[in-house]
């Protein structure tokens, strides 16, 4: 079944307010990524998060990865409408080549 | 400047058709990947190719063969297209193969929406 998955599936707040977007996956891996796909593109890479780190910042982006809960957060500050999108996270499992990719939480950040 | 292109962006065409949707990358990237999103917005893998060799073949069924000239070229034919085939394909490259630490950074093309009728 599908390594990753989002909760919630979807999330709609108001332009300035925090995000926060969770991933949980079922096996070990090597690292975990969260992905943006706005509507009707492509998937554009945000940040990556190795096993062994446990919290990672990029701008606005705040990452946490608790392996011992197999679980990732995407914390998204200060929300912008342009910030709407879906988002993905996805994994890299311990000893395979493939992604895997969550079933996304799609945000809408009203202005 | 695209670093991940596809062609065409759109194909309505109707059942039992053959078609190809063609990917190019011009990162330099040694992996390329072809992805299926259905109506969902669920993003599976379908192959990737490392250095023109196949690496991974999900169960897809074999209407579908990906073939790669060369390392910057990926493309996907489908032969006798069904209703089930119509999603969004995405082709993506990374470098160098998923799986090694750090790495593995995927850069998707814009996609090609393909509506079988």
């Amino acid at each position: 079944s599908q390594q990753g998955e989002e909760d919630p599936q979807a999330l709609g707040i108001q332009e300035g307010e925090n995000a926060t977007m969770n991933c949980s996956y079922k096996t070990s891996i090597n690292n975990l990524q969260w992905y943006r796909q706005n509507s009707g593109r492509g998937l554009v890479h945000l940040i990556l998060i190795r096993s062994n780190e446990r919290e990672k910042h990029s701008g606005r982006l705040r990452v946490t990865l608790d392996t011992s809960k197999k679980s990732s957060s995407l914390l998204i500050t200060a929300s912008r409408a342009a910030d709407t999108a879906s988002y993905f996270c996805a994994t890299v499992p311990r000893g395979y080549q493939k992604v895997t990719f969550g079933t996304g939480t799609k945000l809408q950040v009203i202005p | 400047d695209t670093a991940v292109s596809q062609t065409p962006k759109y194909l309505v065409t109707q059942m039992g058709n053959d078609k190809s949707i063609k990917c190019e990358q011009n990162l330099g990237h040694d992996t390329m990947y072809w992805y299926k999103q259905d109506s969902k917005k669920f993003l599976k893998i379908m192959f990737s190719y490392n250095n023109k060799e196949l690496i991974i073949n999900e169960t897809v069924p074999n209407r579908f063969s990906p073939k790669s000239p060369d390392k910057a070229h990926l493309n996907l034919h489908i032969n006798s297209l069904e209703l089930g085939d119509s999603a969004v394909y995405f082709c993506a490259s990374s470098q160098p193969p998923t799986g090694t630490s750090g790495r593995e950074t995927q850069y998707f093309g814009p996609g090609t929406r393909l509506l079988v009728l």
